[in-house]
């Protein structure tokens, strides 16, 4: 089945760091990626939408300055947490799909981000 | 606003046994429903789904079963095996619209 790929795994860093996320599909082209946050024990919740080759949709209450989500290519989308603090600490995930599919998400196997 | 929702943080089930869990969603638009299944440290994989036109679908061992005048679903798994043990989400969207909103969870644990 479908695969995708996410990287690094786990991130710990210093506070004010700049860390970059890497998702990338890796069978398929990819029209749009998804990022998602998840706290512990709550749900996942939508951060962004990316689609390939335009600016990322983001969902309300997330800044787009503090998340940056580029999608270049088909198969890869990158988010960049900036200036990173203690509460961005969490685990983020990216899914991928192909517009118009009825194919599910597929998603990759998160990124569990540590801020000290 | 939690449009979908699952409000039993955890289920134990006997191993051989029947799973259910549950799933309510608020948002009527909502026209298709899926079940993933995660494991920690790991990203959700898709186990089945469901969409408005049907009260049921099957796969194996997992079946969906959704009571749109309730706005309701539940994902029953029979027999129930050790490696179900896991957290599972349901999740609703707008078909087309390709956007997931997720329940917050069910830990499912069964005991051999």
């Amino acid at each position: 089945g479908a695969v995708v790929s996410q990287h690094p795994s786990r991130v710990i860093c210093k506070s004010g760091t700049s860390v970059k996320i890497e998702c990338r599909s890796l069978d398929f082209q990819a029209t749009t990626m998804f990022w998602y946050r998840q706290f512990p024990k709550q749900s996942l919740m939508l951060m962004a939408t990316s689609n390939e080759g335009s600016k990322a949709t983001y969902e309300q209450g997330v800044e787009k300055d503090k998340f940056l989500i580029n999608h270049a290519s088909l198969t890869l989308s990158t988010l960049t947490v900036t200036s990173a603090h203690p509460e961005d600490s969490s685990f983020y995930i990216c899914s991928a799909a192909y517009v118009n599919s009825n194919q599910p998400q597929h998603f990759g196997d998160g990124t569990r981000l540590s801020i000290l | 606003d939690q449009q979908v929702k699952q409000n039993s943080p955890s289920l134990s089930v006997q191993e051989g046994r029947i799973s259910i869990l549950n799933c309510d969603y608020t948002n009527s638009m909502f026209d298709y429903f899926l079940w993933y299944k995660k494991y920690p440290a790991e990203g959700p994989t898709f186990l089945i789904s469901i969409s408005s036109i049907k009260d049921k679908n099957e796969d194996g061992r997992f079946t969906v079963f959704l009571n749109k005048s309730a706005k309701h679903l539940s994902l029953h798994i029979v027999p129930s095996q050790p490696g179900d043990s896991a957290v599972y989400f349901c999740a609703a969207s707008v078909r087309g619209a390709q956007k997931l909103v997720f329940g917050q969870g069910t830990r499912l644990t069964i005991n051999p």
